[in-house]
C-alpha cells in the first residue's frame, strides 16, 4: 500500500530559529508530485511547497524550503526565521495519480 | 464568501440521529472530496466526486452517504453513527481530479462528536 511516513509527530522550535521536518514515502513510480500543507489552529489546511519528481532543483518558497532526496525517497521541508504564525499541523503528501496520500501530520510549536 | 466553506463547524449527536455536513466552493472547481481526520492518523480519503459523478468510494461504511447536487456543494449524510466516527471531517475542492498541480483547498472542517 501506498505510505507516507512522517515520523515525527511534534516538534517544537524557538522563534527565529530553523527547523526541519521529515518525511518519508514508499512509490515504485518515477515522476508523482509531492506537497506540504499546513493547517493552522483555525483548521483551514493549506499548500505551503510543492515538488514534481522529474525535477532536480529543490522547490523554494520564501522561508520555507524542501530537501528532496528521490532515491531515498525522502522530502522534509525546512523553514527558516520561525515565526510564531509558523505553528501549525505540517502534513507531508504524495500525489499518485488522481489521489493525493497523506501522513500523519508533525505538529510544529513555535517557542516565543 | 471564503474559497471553501463547511457547516456546521461543531456537531454532536447520538448514535440515533441523522444529520447532514454541507460543504460549498466558490472557486468555480470541478472536483470535490471528503476526508476524515483522526488524531494520529493520516487524513482518510471518503470519498471523491468529479462533475458531480462520484469517482471514488474508499470502503467507507453505509452509514455516511454522500450527495454533490451540484459541482459547488457536496453533503455528507450521517445516521446511525458509532463513536469512532468522531472526527474532523474535511471538505475539499480542486480543478481537476487532485489538481491540475495537484493543489486541493480545504474548509475548516466541522468537528463531530458522536455521543
Amino acid at each position: 500500500a501506498q505510505t507516507v511516513t512522517q515520523s515525527q509527530p511534534e516538534m517544537s522550535v524557538q522563534e527565529a530559529e530553523t527547523v526541519t521536518l521529515s518525511c518519508t514515502y514508499d512509490t515504485s513510480e518515477s515522476d508523482y508530485y509531492l506537497f506540504w500543507y499546513k493547517q493552522p489552529p483555525s483548521r483551514q489546511m493549506i499548500l505551503v511547497i510543492r515538488q514534481e519528481a522529474y525535477k532536480q532543483q529543490n522547490a523554494t518558497e520564501n522561508r520555507f524550503s524542501v530537501n528532496f532526496q528521490k532515491a531515498a525517497k525522502s522530502f522534509s521541508l525546512k523553514i527558516s526565521d520561525s515565526q510564531l504564525g509558523d505553528a501549525a499541523m505540517y502534513f507531508c503528501a504524495y500525489r499518485r495519480g488522481d489521489k493525493i496520500i497523506f501522513g500523519k501530520g508533525t505538529r510544529l510549536h513555535i517557542l516565543p | 464568501e471564503t474559497g471553501v466553506t463547511q457547516t456546521p463547524r461543531h456537531l454532536v449527536m447520538g448514535m440515533t440521529n441523522k444529520k447532514s455536513l454541507k460543504c460549498e466552493q466558490h472557486l468555480g472547481h470541478n472536483a470535490m472530496y471528503w476526508y476524515k481526520q483522526s488524531a494520529k492518523k493520516p487524513l482518510e480519503l471518503m470519498f471523491v466526486y468529479s462533475l458531480e459523478e462520484r469517482v471514488e468510494n474508499n470502503s467507507v461504511p453505509s452509514r455516511f452517504s454522500p450527495e454533490c447536487p451540484n459541482s459547488s456543494h457536496l453533503f455528507l449524510h450521517l445516521h446511525t453513527l458509532q463513536p469512532e466516527d468522531s472526527a474532523l471531517y474535511l471538505c475539499a475542492s480542486s480543478q481537476g481530479l487532485a489538481g491540475d498541480t495537484g493543489e486541493l483547498f480545504f474548509g475548516e472542517g466541522s468537528r463531530l462528536t458522536v455521543l
